[in-house]
């Protein structure tokens, strides 16, 4: 079946510009975790949805990131005024339930997100 | 707080032998979850091993193994028979449990192997 889908696939922006980061998680996986990996860097934990509700946002760096998941499926990552700072590659990761065990993540290819 | 170390940067193998990559952790949850990923140059996250904190027997999948010392806090990866293909970046993850109210993931800063012919 299909994997984790992630769009776009590049993106180039401008500092203060908004962007959107779309992930489609693999069907019936309940939960999804958006991380940020800088070069050189393991993945570094944002947010994390058990079905369509935020259920650890701890990792979210401040207010100008958002990530919504209104249906359980589908998520979208929002980054407000951008900064150069925020250049890295976004991705996204769905697994069945984790309070069931193993369920390990699947990951998608990710997002490059570079910041002129 | 909860910390993954990872403190080989990077390693050399020669082909058909045999490499353990270094992971220690640190929690106060009985409950958690310990995996390994692969990141080959092309970028995508390849699962490769999982091991229960009450799993009494390492994991093994294939050419991987898991060695667990749960007293030492440690999981290291061992992969055997290495092979030109396995050259990458591992990362060693944990999953914190029930008694923390999350399930989210922190990650190691990875180890690159080099596999050499």
């Amino acid at each position: 079946g299909a994997g984790v889908s992630q769009t776009p696939s590049n993106k180039v922006t401008e500092k203060g510009k908004y962007v959107e980061l779309r992930c489609d998680p693999i069907s019936g996986h309940t939960a999804l975790y958006w991380y940020r990996q800088s070069l050189g860097q393991g993945p570094e934990f944002l947010i994390y949805f058990q079905g369509t509700g935020a259920a650890d946002d701890s990792g979210l760096p401040n207010d100008r990131f958002f990530a919504v998941r209104p249906e359980g499926s589908v998520s979208t990552l929002k980054i407000q005024r951008t900064e150069r700072g925020d250049s890295a590659v976004y991705l996204c990761a769905s697994s069945l339930n984790p309070a069931g065990g193993g369920n390990e993540q699947f990951f998608g290819p990710g997002t490059r997100l570079t910041v002129l | 707080a909860q910390k993954i170390t990872q403190t080989q940067p990077g390693m050399f193998v020669q082909e058909k032998e045999a490499v353990t990559l270094d992971c220690t952790y640190d929690t106060s949850d009985q409950s958690y979850g310990l995996f390994w990923y692969k990141q080959p140059s092309s970028g995508e996250m390849i699962f490769l091993i999982y091991q229960g904190s009450y799993d009494e027997q390492n994991a093994t999948e294939g050419r991987y193994s898991l060695n667990f010392q749960k007293a030492r806090k440690s999981a290291n990866l061992v992969i055997s028979a290495s092979q030109l293909g396995d050259s990458a970046m591992y990362f060693c993850a944990m999953r914190e449990g029930r008694g923390s109210g999350t399930y989210k993931y922190i990650f190691g800063t990875g180890t690159r192997l080099k596999v050499l012919a």
